[in-house]
């Protein structure tokens, strides 16, 4: 059974230019939610969807930032005119079943650099 | 609101015990532990719920005390490959999880 998968793992962008990130949840499991990391800090909760709706996006910037899980395709995390703060590890995990009682399986991140 | 972690960091030397906290300031539906090694994914250790009831793996031990608020992981007879970042995450309503900073855990032979 196929994890998380995200990509690219890696992605470098100039300041003013969109970046995309994408993750596709382990087979089976409709809810994702997508963290930010900045070096040497915990991982901060950004937005919870389920296919074809946003849940919670309490903590996604206001502008800029903006994500989406289609019916079909991969959850994608899309940050327009991009600076150089947004560079940190974005993870997306995926979860069976909404809530609580659920474990979060994590993909292996992409590292989006700003320059 | 993110729950705080203690210890930030500690040293072991392989063998030995350790305990990490995890406190929470309003009421939690569950916490959930998580280890980050450096460069890679968190990887999923427990989840401990309101009333008792604990999903893990049969290692880790960890407790939940919902009076308050509190969650405590017990890291026996450490081994090397125990060393890694320990989050808590823990969920005030049923959407979404907030983690603590983090405790850096060094094992050393």
């Amino acid at each position: 059974n196929a994890g998380v998968m995200q990509n690219p793992r890696h992605l470098v962008r100039r300041r003013g230019q969109e970046a995309r990130l994408r993750c596709s949840p382990m087979k089976g499991h409709s809810h994702v939610y997508w963290y930010r990391q900045l070096p040497e800090e915990g991982l901060k909760f950004m937005v919870y969807l389920q296919k074809e709706n946003i849940i919670d996006e309490s903590g996604m910037p206001k502008e800029r930032f903006s994500a989406e899980f289609p019916k079909e395709g991969p959850s994608i995390l899309r940050i327009q005119q991009v600076v150089r703060g947004d560079s940190a590890a974005y993870f997306c995990a995926s979860s069976p079943e909404r809530g609580a009682s659920y474990e979060q399986y994590f993909g292996p991140g992409t590292r989006l650099t700003v320059t | 609101q993110q729950p705080v972690q203690s210890p930030q960091a500690v040293i072991l030397r392989e063998g030995e015990d350790a305990v990490i906290n995890c406190s929470s300031s309003k009421a939690l539906y569950s916490v959930h532990w998580y280890r980050q090694k450096h460069g890679e994914a968190p990887v999923f250790l427990m989840i401990l719920l309101k009333g008792g009831e604990q999903k893990g793996h049969e290692k880790i031990s960890a407790s939940f005390n919902e009076k308050k608020q509190q969650s405590s992981l017990y890291l026996t007879a450490s081994q090397l490959s125990y060393s890694g970042t320990y989050f808590c995450g823990t969920f005030y309503n049923n959407n979404d999880m907030r983690f603590g900073a983090g405790t850096r855990l060094t094992v050393k032979p």
